[in-house]
């Protein structure tokens, strides 16, 4: 079964400096992976996706991710972050049908 | 297209008390499930269906009825509520195949 893991529970990070949140997966023949975002108070979104083709994904709001299948790696960046973007950020893994969550990592925007 | 729509949106129970969390989705997706999400613990599957009349356990499904009568309802049933169940609810849904699934807003349950 698969397997996701955020290696980092909580990220500090200064407003405007870069971040990244780092996501490992257990190894399968193709995968789709994603990343979702959980705003205070709110649901989940999908921030982006990996399905097949580019290893690079982007979202609207800044935020890249690269699909490295030697590292089994699937880790989010954004090069200059935002008060805004305090969240909770879950990077997660399909499997029949089903989809598995890393335990998220929480990111703060220090003034 | 209101997406999934989750209520109640907050409960409160006592412990041996029994609820059901309703779940609909109006995007013709046919498969459905359940997760709860606890401090430091991300979201654990609790129950799936990939379709009416189909489902299945998750990774913690104890404690915890679904059913699947229609596509667009998927309904949580707690029995017997225990302190351990409280927890924020998520229901989200996909197609068939997915990958991407779309999440309910979040049912905050307590049990006291």
């Amino acid at each position: 079964a698969q397997s996701v893991t955020q290696l980092d529970s909580q990220v500090p990070v200064f407003e405007e400096a870069p971040v990244e949140l780092r996501c490992n997966y257990s190894s399968s023949v193709s995968v789709y992976l994603f990343w979702y975002v959980q705003y205070p108070n709110q649901g989940l979104q999908l921030l982006l996706k990996y399905l097949s083709g580019s290893t690079l994904v982007e979202s609207i709001n800044g935020f890249e991710a690269e699909f490295n299948k030697s590292q089994t790696s699937f880790h989010l960046r954004k090069p200059s972050v935002h008060i805004s973007d305090t969240a909770e950020y879950f990077c997660a893994v399909s499997e029949d049908d089903k989809i598995i969550f890393g335990k998220g990592t929480r990111l703060h925007i220090l003034p | 297209n209101a997406g999934v729509t989750q209520t109640p949106k907050f409960q409160v129970l006592k412990t041996g008390q029994s609820m059901t969390l309703q779940c609909a989705q109006d995007m013709n997706h046919e498969y459905m499930s359940w997760y709860r999400q606890d401090p430091g613990m991300g979201l654990r599957l609790i129950h799936y269906s990939v379709g009416a009349g189909i489902t299945d356990q998750g990774e913690v499904p104890n404690g915890y009825n679904v059913s699947r009568s229609t596509t667009e309802d998927f309904p949580l049933r707690l029995l017997s509520a225990a302190p351990s169940q409280t927890s924020v609810y998520f229901c989200a849904s996909s197609y068939r195949g997915g990958p991407e699934a779309f999440f309910g807003q979040g049912t905050r349950l307590t049990v006291v």
